[in-house]
């Protein structure tokens, strides 16, 4: 199993440029989110959603779409960049199977995003 | 709204013991995390503490006091490899699945 996947690794854009961070898990988890992680800033959540077709902001969302057509994939698109959004992505899933004994959140890789 | 507080960072020697503080406000509460997050990596799920008291996990342990809206992350027989940041969550009763993180304590562990 691959776990949580993350595309691209890296990425250079330019002001006003869209782009879509994709997110890929083969856990059949529910839950599924993206956070961006800024120094001293720790991680805040940007959207999430807990099932296909169902999606919600989070604290940071704006300048984010999302969308959840399927379980498995949940890509985080910018709509015309700008240089605050330089930050790390991490996209982060969770089943919701456990109930509310467990709370595992397992990330992605990240995504490294710079916009000049 | 939901914040925490974390000491911005951390220093002890190999073989010791060092306890972690995070102290919450939130509009409701569920539970406490602990994440570990090493320099260049994502973070990976350390505990969770959903009622007060004590979880135990190999040399590490975490702790909640719900009616002080506090927890810490407490790591014993400190390793070199456990120099990472760590950050507590909150799970929040406005947004079940939500979790809001903490700025994180960047722990150095020094021979």
């Amino acid at each position: 199993n691959a776990g949580v996947t993350q595309t691209p690794k890296f990425q250079v854009l330019k002001t006003g440029q869209s782009m879509t961070l994709q997110c890929a898990q083969d856990m059949n988890h529910e839950y599924m989110s993206w956070y961006r992680q800024d120094p001293g800033m720790g991680l805040r959540l940007i959207h999430y959603s807990v099932g296909a077709g169902i999606t919600d902001q989070g604290e940071v969302p704006n300048g984010y779409n999302v969308s959840r057509s399927t379980t498995e994939d949940f890509p985080l698109r910018l709509l015309s960049a700008a240089p605050s959004q330089t930050s790390v992505y991490f996209c982060a899933t969770k089943g919701l199977a456990g109930g509310e004994g467990t709370d595992t959140q397992y990330f992605g890789p990240g995504t490294r995003l710079t916009v000049l | 709204g939901q914040s925490l507080e974390q000491p911005s960072e951390v220093t002890a020697v190999e073989g010791a013991i060092v306890q972690i503080n995070c102290t919450y406000q939130t509009s409701g509460f569920y539970g406490l995390s602990w994440y570990q997050q090493h320099d260049g990596g994502a973070p990976t799920f350390l505990s969770y503490n959903g009622l007060d008291g004590l979880e135990e996990t190999g040399r590490f342990s975490s702790f909640l006091s719900r009616s002080d809206s506090y927890g810490y992350l407490l790591l014993q027989e400190l390793q070199m490899k456990d120099s990472a940041s760590y950050f507590c969550a909150v799970k929040g009763r406005t947004g079940f699945q939500k979790l809001v993180f903490g700025t994180g304590t960047r722990l150095l562990v020094s021979p």
